[in-house]
């Protein structure tokens, strides 16, 4: 089983629709985040969580809102869909409380294909 | 802020043949990690090697190695004995020790002719 799940994997939508985008990780992990990829550009940081409690912006959070139901559990809402969020969405999760022996490196979902029309 | 620029959008190499694709990053730290990520068609992120910026040895992941230049704030990949498989968009990635995020660069896309 994949470590990492995001549903949908594939969401064709209307502008002014409201979307929710779901991840869900059994790593155990505390830090969670949201990426958006666009053609020809690298991944963008939307929002982090490092613990329940704990929500930040990225670069571009404008138009999108978090919630971090549980610690395995982090959701991206676009309120009112528009043409431009068009994208490949990532969430991703990595280890915190590791110490400086680990990398903390991240680790993706499969990613979930947004059209807005 | 730091930033990580991959100056090159498009590579190819022939199947067998070495490949190596640039990355230079911005940062006024001393101490985080860089990381080459591989992306196929399947859309799928796959860590493909990492380094720790205090760690002056170069890593080495099978066929992937990296040049670590810390001084010039630059992260090479090199890719030996190039497979068709290794097709991809490739990203390099830096992310500050206590930053918990990353930063990308824009991607290179590799092709691999038979």
């Amino acid at each position: 089983d994949a470590d990492v799940t995001q549903t949908p994997r594939n969401r064709i939508t209307k502008t002014g629709k409201r979307i929710m985008l779901e991840c869900s990780q059994t790593k155990g992990h505390d830090r969670m985040y949201w990426y958006r990829q666009d053609p020809g550009l690298g991944l963008r940081l939307i929002y982090y969580s490092f613990d329940v409690k704990d929500i930040n912006k990225g670069e571009i959070s404008d138009g999108y809102s978090v919630s971090r139901q549980a610690q395995a559990k982090f959701s991206l809402s676009l309120e009112s869909a528009i043409p431009n969020q068009t994208a490949l969405y990532f969430c991703a999760t990595s280890d915190g409380t590791s110490g400086r022996s680990s990398y903390n490196e991240q680790f993706f979902g499969p990613g979930t294909r947004l059209t807005v029309l | 802020a730091q930033t990580v620029t991959q100056s090159q959008p498009e590579m190819s190499v022939q199947e067998a043949e070495t490949v190596t694709l640039s990355c230079t990053y911005d940062t006024s730290e001393s101490d985080y990690y860089l990381f080459w990520y591989k992306q196929p068609p399947s859309r799928q992120m796959i860590l493909v090697i990492r380094q720790e910026a205090y760690k002056q040895q170069n890593a080495t992941e099978n066929r992937f190695s990296v040049n670590f230049q810390k001084a010039a704030k630059s992260f090479s990949l090199k890719i030996s004995d190039s497979q068709l498989g290794d097709a991809a968009m490739y990203f390099c990635a830096y992310r500050g020790r206590n930053a918990g995020k990353s930063t990308f660069g824009d991607g290179t896309t590799l092709t691999v002719k038979p």
